[in-house]
């Protein structure tokens, strides 16, 4: 089976502080991506990356950026957070290639910015 | 661009009731859909999908259309159970290797 792990289920962090959320995909998967979810409003995109080192910004990448340094791991770095990227952020994974359409989701980081 | 209408929650159903969950899509091309949901604590899995137009796509007594002349992909079920409560979204994906596109979430409770 596919697993996506997410470094921590909850997080509480205060204003300014430097936020770091890990994601680690044990199966090989090219592309990755990070995701905030909130009410009302569905998923959507922060960033996303096809392979080691690249990144691509999604709908809302202001105020975050990402880094791949390893295939299996994608970060998403918070450089001063703010109240308002309070929320549930969700990393993703799928492999490369046109036979692969379903992307696997990690159980979620609920993060409160107080 | 790409968009998915998802109909809004929440819902709440009765044990053994009929489930619709309306979803509609916007997008050129040929996108594949998808339902995912979310029970209370965990990600999102993936529960249906389907990768052209007709095809039907089932998993766990769920089933959904893909209807190309009403660009829909409604969901639904014949008898809910307590245990579907749960956040389900819509998504689409225009093509492979692509992000997908998701609807607002619709939240379901089934009580007893």
């Amino acid at each position: 089976d596919v697993k996506v792990t997410q470094s921590s289920r909850y997080l509480v962090k205060r204003t300014g502080e430097k936020v770091f959320l890990e994601c680690v995909q044990d199966m090989d998967h090219e592309n990755m991506f990070w995701y905030r979810q909130d009410p009302g409003l569905g998923l959507r995109l922060i960033y996303f990356s096809y392979d080691v080192k690249m990144k691509e910004k999604g709908d809302i990448p202001e105020g975050y950026s990402v880094s791949r340094e390893k295939k299996e791991r994608f970060s998403l770095i918070l450089e001063s957070a703010s109240t308002n990227q309070t929320s549930m952020y969700l990393c993703a994974s799928i492999p490369a290639g046109p036979s692969y359409n379903e992307q696997f989701f990690g159980p979620g980081t609920r993060l409160t910015v107080l | 661009g790409d968009s998915v209408t998802q109909m809004e929650g929440p819902v709440t159903l009765s044990e053994e009731a009929f489930l619709t969950i309306n979803c509609t899509y916007t997008a050129t091309g040929y996108p594949s859909l998808f339902w995912y949901v979310q029970y209370p604590g965990e990600g999102l899995q993936l529960l249906l999908k389907a990768t052209k137009a007709d095809d039907k796509g089932s998993n766990k007594g769920f089933e959904a259309t893909y209807r190309k002349e009403t660009t829909s992909f409604h969901l639904e079920k014949g008898s809910v159970q307590v245990s579907d409560s749960a956040v389900y979204f819509c998504a689409l994906l225009p093509n492979p290797n692509e992000k997908l596109t998701f609807g607002t979430g619709t939240r379901l409770t089934i009580i007893p």
